[in-house]
């Protein structure tokens, strides 16, 4: 079955630096690519997600990468604020069928004032 | 509008009771789920449910198992409580296999508490 490699597991910023959070993946055919960001006391929420067809993809001042053949992909935070402090969680899964995405163990992120 | 509802939000029981979480989702999602959420905050997935099969994480104890009336809802019932189960768990849905996207919608979460 799939593997999910997620680092750091805590990562401490000063406001206004970009932060990178990395996972690996281990089946080749996995193809889609979500992550979720869980403030303290809420639940999962999707921020961004990649398909396997696609090398970067970018929103405001979120950016997710993949590199299909070295088979990792990361989530690039930039200009970082207070409110995205949380719990950072990467995923693989193969789309279509059983739907099942196999989750990282996460990131803690911290962004001090 | 709640997309996705869990109750009760909170539950304290004593160890070798049963009890049972109700998840419901609004949004025509044909698969839904349950995670177990430990205190180092893993996102671990139990069940996976649509309407033709249900998946089971194989390292789940059979203690616990889903129950589906229909696709909007899909409780969790847990016989013999065991102190390790205290966590949060979530409920989520998807869209599957149809509608082209895979984006999970999860509950708020429901903070268990075995004593």
């Amino acid at each position: 079955g799939e593997n999910v490699e997620q680092h750091p597991s805590t990562l401490s910023v000063q406001e206004g630096d970009s932060a990178v959070i990395k996972c690996t993946y281990s089946d080749s055919a996995s193809n889609y690519f979500p992550w979720y960001k869980q403030e303290l006391g809420k639940r999962p929420q999707l921020i961004i997600d990649i398909r396997s067809n696609v090398g970067e993809k970018k929103d405001q001042r979120i950016a997710v990468t993949l590199n299909k053949t070295a088979k990792h992909f990361s989530l690039h935070i930039t200009e970082t604020q207070p409110e995205d402090s949380a719990v950072y969680f990467c995923a693989a899964s193969i789309s279509g069928g059983s739907y099942i995405p196999t989750f990282g163990r996460g990131t803690s992120l911290i962004v001090h004032p | 509008d709640t997309a996705v509802s869990q109750t009760p939000k909170y539950l304290v029981t004593q160890m070798g009771n049963d009890k049972s979480i109700k998840c419901e989702q609004n949004l025509g999602h044909d698969t839904m789920y349950w995670y177990k959420q430990d205190s180092k905050k893993f996102l671990k997935i139990m069940f996976s449910y649509n309407n033709k099969e249900l998946i089971i994480n194989e390292t789940v104890p059979n203690r616990f198992s889903p129950k589906s009336p229909d696709k909007a809802h899909l409780n969790l019932h847990i016989n013999s409580l065991e102190l390790g189960d205290s966590a949060v768990y979530f409920c989520a849905s998807s869209h599957g296999t149809s509608g082209g996207t895979y984006e999970q919608y999860f509950g708020p979460g429901t903070r268990l508490t075995v004593t």
